[in-house]
C-alpha cells in the first residue's frame, strides 16, 4: 500500500526567504507525481506535475525534484511571498491507478 | 475555459438522509475522480470514472457511490448518512485516464452532516 509523508507538517518563513517542502512515498512503482497548493476551503490548484521519467519541473519560481528510486520528491520555492502562504499537496499517481496524497505542509510566509 | 464545476457548494443533511453531488469536468476531459477530504484522515480517493466506467475504486463503504454519464459530468451518492461522512468531497477531471496527466480540481462540495 502506498503511503505518502510529507515533511514538515508546517513551515512559518519571513517573506524573501528560499524553502524546501520535501515529499517521500513508499512505493516507487509510480506514473507521476504532481504538487498542489490547497487555500483555506478551497479546491486544489495544481503547480507542477512530474511523470517518472523525469527529474525536476519547474514553473516560475517554482522548481519540484524527483527521485523515485529513493521515493523523494521536493518543491524549492524561492523568494518567498506572503501569497505563497497555503497548504502544500503532493500526490503521486501509483501503479494501481490510485492517487494518494501526503497530509500537506502548512506554509505561512510573513511580511 | 470553465474550470471543473461542482455542485451545490455547501450542504447540511441530517444522519440517515443520503446527498447527491455533483461534478461537471473541463471541456473535453474524460476523466472524473472524487476525493473525501477531513482533517483528521486528509484526502482520501474515493472512485474514478473513464468514459462512464468505473475504474477504480477507494477504500469506502457500499453506501457510497458514482456514476458517469455519457458528457463526462458525474455524481457521487452518499446513501444512509453520518456523522463521520462530514468532509469536504473533491472531484478532479483530466483528459485521459489518471495515471497519464495532470489533475484538475474542483472547488469542492461542504457536507455537514447533523
Amino acid at each position: 500500500k502506498q503511503e505518502v509523508t510529507q515533511i514538515p507538517a508546517a513551515l512559518s518563513v519571513p517573506e524573501g526567504e528560499n524553502l524546501v517542502l520535501n515529499c517521500s512515498f513508499t512505493d516507487s512503482a509510480i506514473y507521476n507525481l504532481q504538487w498542489f497548493r490547497q487555500d483555506p476551503g478551497k479546491g486544489l490548484t495544481s503547480l507542477l506535475l512530474i511523470q517518472s521519467s523525469q527529474r525536476e519541473q519547474t514553473s516560475g519560481r517554482l522548481n519540484a525534484s524527483l527521485d523515485k528510486s529513493s521515493g523523494r520528491s521536493t518543491l524549492y520555492i524561492a523568494a518567498s511571498q506572503p501569497g505563497d502562504s497555503a497548504t502544500y499537496l503532493c500526490a503521486v499517481h501509483g501503479s494501481n491507478y490510485k492517487l494518494t496524497f501526503g497530509k500537506g505542509t502548512l506554509l505561512t510566509v510573513n511580511p | 475555459k470553465a474550470g471543473v464545476t461542482q455542485t451545490p457548494r455547501y450542504l447540511i443533511k441530517t444522519r440517515g438522509q443520503q446527498v447527491t453531488l455533483s461534478c461537471s469536468p473541463i471541456s473535453g476531459h474524460r476523466s472524473v475522480s472524487w476525493y473525501q477530504q477531513t482533517p483528521g484522515q486528509g484526502l482520501q480517493f474515493l472512485f474514478e470514472y473513464f468514459s462512464e466506467t468505473q475504474r477504480n475504486k477507494g477504500n469506502f463503504p457500499g453506501r457510497f457511490s458514482g456514476r458517469q454519464f455519457s458528457n463526462s459530468r458525474s455524481e457521487m451518492n452518499v446513501s444512509t448518512l453520518e456523522l463521520g461522512d462530514s468532509a469536504l468531497y473533491l472531484c478532479a477531471s483530466q483528459v485521459g485516464p489518471t495515471n497519464t496527466g495532470e489533475l484538475f480540481f474542483g472547488e469542492g462540495s461542504r457536507l455537514t452532516v447533523l
